[in-house]
């Protein structure tokens, strides 16, 4: 059964900061792995997914993926206000069609 | 912007009530999904379809929860007999695919259910 973890549980960071999420999975098959973002009282939306070892940028955000330790992360650089939310990770694999998520991040950001 | 749309967007029921909510998916989404965000932000994955077909569901669902997705009507998700331990978000989202993860879920704004 996957279990996937996410750390820190909270994070409180300056405006121009770089903020690191952490997420780690239990499932070595798992394939797909997604980061999320909801902001308060809003749907959870896609920010980035990536699907085989390495980084992966846009724009401000670069997700970067380490199968071998179990373990894929969100950095964001130069972090706003606009980007305080609950930042979610989410991990599947052929075994299933739906994303296992962890219980998130809740960020923010202090002007 | 998510075009998925769920209704109610809160609902309060006592215990033992029938809870229902809806959700229609976005255009052209073949795949939609259920889940339970509880106050912990703990995400349950409760069941998925393609079209009118249930794809997989968990044991919870399959005792307490009926869910469908009627062709040319939203998607519903109804507990039967409501507990507290039921109050969360219920989230819907839909997708492309059900391709094996790869492809992005577009969630709903959710139904929050409050059970007194």
């Amino acid at each position: 059964q996957q279990n996937v973890q996410q750390s820190p549980e909270s994070l409180i960071v300056p405006e121009g900061a770089r903020t690191s999420l952490n997420c780690t999975f239990s499932d070595s098959a798992s394939q797909y792995f997604w980061w999320y973002r909801q902001h308060s009282g809003k749907a959870p939306k896609a920010l980035m997914s990536i699907f085989s070892n390495g980084e992966k940028e846009e724009g401000r955000f670069t997700i970067h993926l380490n199968k071998a330790s179990l373990h894929f992360s969100l950095h964001i650089r130069d972090s706003q206000p606009s980007d305080s939310a609950l930042y979610l990770c989410a991990v599947s694999g052929d075994s299933g069609t739906y994303q296992r998520f962890g219980t998130g991040t809740k960020l923010q950001v202090v002007p | 912007n998510s075009k998925v749309i769920q209704t109610p967007r809160y609902l309060v029921k006592g215990q033992g009530q029938k809870a229902k909510m809806r959700c229609i998916p976005e255009k052209g989404h073949p795949v939609v999904f259920w889940y339970q965000q509880n106050k912990n932000n703990e995400f349950k994955f409760l069941i998925n379809f393609q079209n009118q077909e249930v794809l997989q569901q968990i044991d919870m669902t399959e005792k307490r929860f009926s869910a469908e997705c009627p062709s040319n009507s939203p998607c519903s998700l109804e507990i039967q007999s409501s507990e507290a331990g039921d109050s969360a978000l219920y989230l819907c989202a839909s997708s492309l695919s059900r391709g094996q993860g790869y492809a992005e879920q577009f969630f709903g704004p959710g139904t929050r259910l409050t059970v007194l």
